[in-house]
């Protein structure tokens, strides 16, 4: 069956340090893996989108990867900030053309000052 | 630019009745696409618009029903509610294509 998880569904931190965040999918084939940040009550946001031919993308302290071989992406934020506090949901783009975004569970990050 | 946005925010609704949730798209998008999440789960693809047909669909029944007018907004329909129903509702608009979405605050449904 299809499957998608993220590693775990709490993960606490402290201030400063490097949160890893990690993404598996089984029997998908995704051209495009993207990430979002939710807060409670809150509709996700948009981060960061990389494609299945681009092993890492960048945005300030966010850094995302992606190795198809694996069937994985990583999600780094580093230096961490109390305000990092949140739930990050892995999406994998499955359909034609960007026509259906199927999310993991996602995982509840805690920074901790 | 205006954001995406959905009426009504909150909702209670009866097993078996109808319901009708709104969305308004951000400005210059064409595809709006709807997703439930239940608590403590992602959100689940429900179906997507493009120009106003649907363009893709999740494992959702047919009483889960859409439209998408000529201004991109957009309605999700559901029919003959049931108590799993009970759930955020998102709409995401966006550009057509691979791109980011753009999701709303969401309507609570509860369904008693």
């Amino acid at each position: 069956s299809q499957k998608i998880e993220q590693n775990s569904e709490a993960l606490n931190i402290q201030e400063g340090k490097t949160a890893t965040l990690t993404c598996n999918y089984t029997n998908y084939s995704p051209a495009y893996l993207q990430w979002y940040r939710q807060d409670p009550g809150r509709g996700p946001v948009f981060l960061l989108l990389i494609r299945e031919n681009e092993k890492e993308k960048r945005k300030e302290r966010l850094k995302v990867t992606f190795d198809t071989t694996l069937k994985q992406s990583l999600f780094h934020i580093t230096a961490s900030q109390p305000a990092d506090s949140a739930t990050y949901l892995c999406a994998l783009d499955i359909g034609q053309a960007g026509t259906a975004l199927i999310f993991g569970k996602g995982t509840t990050l805690s920074v901790s000052s | 630019e205006t954001g995406v946005t959905q009426s009504p925010t909150h909702l209670i609704k009866t097993r078996g009745q109808q319901v009708t949730l709104r969305c308004s798209s951000q400005s210059g998008h064409n595809t709006v696409s709807w997703y439930q999440q239940a608590l403590g789960q992602g959100p689940q693809f429900i179906f997507q618009y493009y120009r106003e047909e649907e363009n893709g669909r999740g494992n959702f029944p047919p009483r889960f029903s859409g439209l998408q007018f000529p201004n991109y907004s957009s309605e999700l329909n559901v029919n003959a509610l049931e108590l799993d129903d009970s759930a955020l509702y998102l709409c995401a608009s966006s550009y057509q294509g691979p791109n980011e979405q753009y999701f709303g605050p969401g309507t609570r449904l509860t369904v008693t």
